[in-house]
């Protein structure tokens, strides 16, 4: 079992549409949770942190976290193109380095 | 806003060479970390660096890999006897303290030829 996984994608969506992408991690020891957003050839920019269960928004970005279920997912509100890239899945081991997932590619469409 | 900075951006290199890659976190982060990405691959945890000594390796990290931290602003990434398969880009990162994220710098692609 991969330590985090995402779906790869292309996750594709009309311009102004909800974006919902999705991570699953399997050590349940984790505390810390990322979304990085990484353009083609670009470095990972950091979105959203979450470190407990529930709902984090920060403009049209909201991350959701559940332990229980080992899932942690960001939703992007009023999709634009320039929304367009591979979304980062990190999450900080008890030992504080980041386990990122392969990422979630979206297309954001005109 | 305070950003982590790599040299090169670039760097191409024969096989067998020996490559030093630069990093300046930001200055008041205490935590510092070296990842690759392979060409369409994930980012991958290759070292963390506190209190001027290794705390974590990963499996790629091996005896052909060094880090230093030669003064009081640079970070480096010491590759030995390079190979095709150290083609990649590296990321060095930064945080003040274990509960803040890690801020990424703008990587360093690396060519093996």
């Amino acid at each position: 079992q991969k330590e985090v996984e995402q779906n790869s994608g292309p996750l594709s969506v009309p311009e102004g549409a909800i974006a919902s992408l999705n991570c699953t991690y399997s050590d349940r020891v984790s505390q810390s949770f990322f979304w990085y957003r990484q353009y083609s050839g670009k470095s990972p920019e950091l979105i959203m942190s979450i470190y407990s269960n529930g709902d984090k928004e920060d403009g049209r970005f909201t991350a959701q976290l559940n332990k229980a279920s080992q899932y942690v997912s960001l939703l992007i509100r009023d999709s634009q193109p320039s929304d367009s890239a591979t979304y980062l899945c990190a999450v900080d081991k008890a030992d504080y380095k980041y386990i990122f997932g392969t990422g979630t590619r979206l297309k954001v469409l005109a | 806003e305070p950003e982590v900075t790599q040299t090169p951006s670039h760097q191409v290199t024969q096989m067998g060479q020996e490559v030093i890659l630069r990093c300046v976190p930001i200055s008041n982060h205490l935590y510092f970390y070296w990842y690759r990405q392979i060409l369409g691959q994930k980012v991958e945890f290759l070292v963390s660096f506190y209190n001027n000594e290794i705390s974590e390796k990963s499996e790629i990290f091996d005896d052909q890999f060094s880090v230093e931290r030669p003064d009081g602003s640079n970070f480096t990434l010491k590759i030995r006897s390079t190979k095709l398969e150290d083609s990649a880009m590296y990321f060095c990162a930064s945080r003040p303290n274990i509960n803040q994220p890690q801020h990424f710098g703008d990587g360093t692609r690396l060519s093996i030829l």
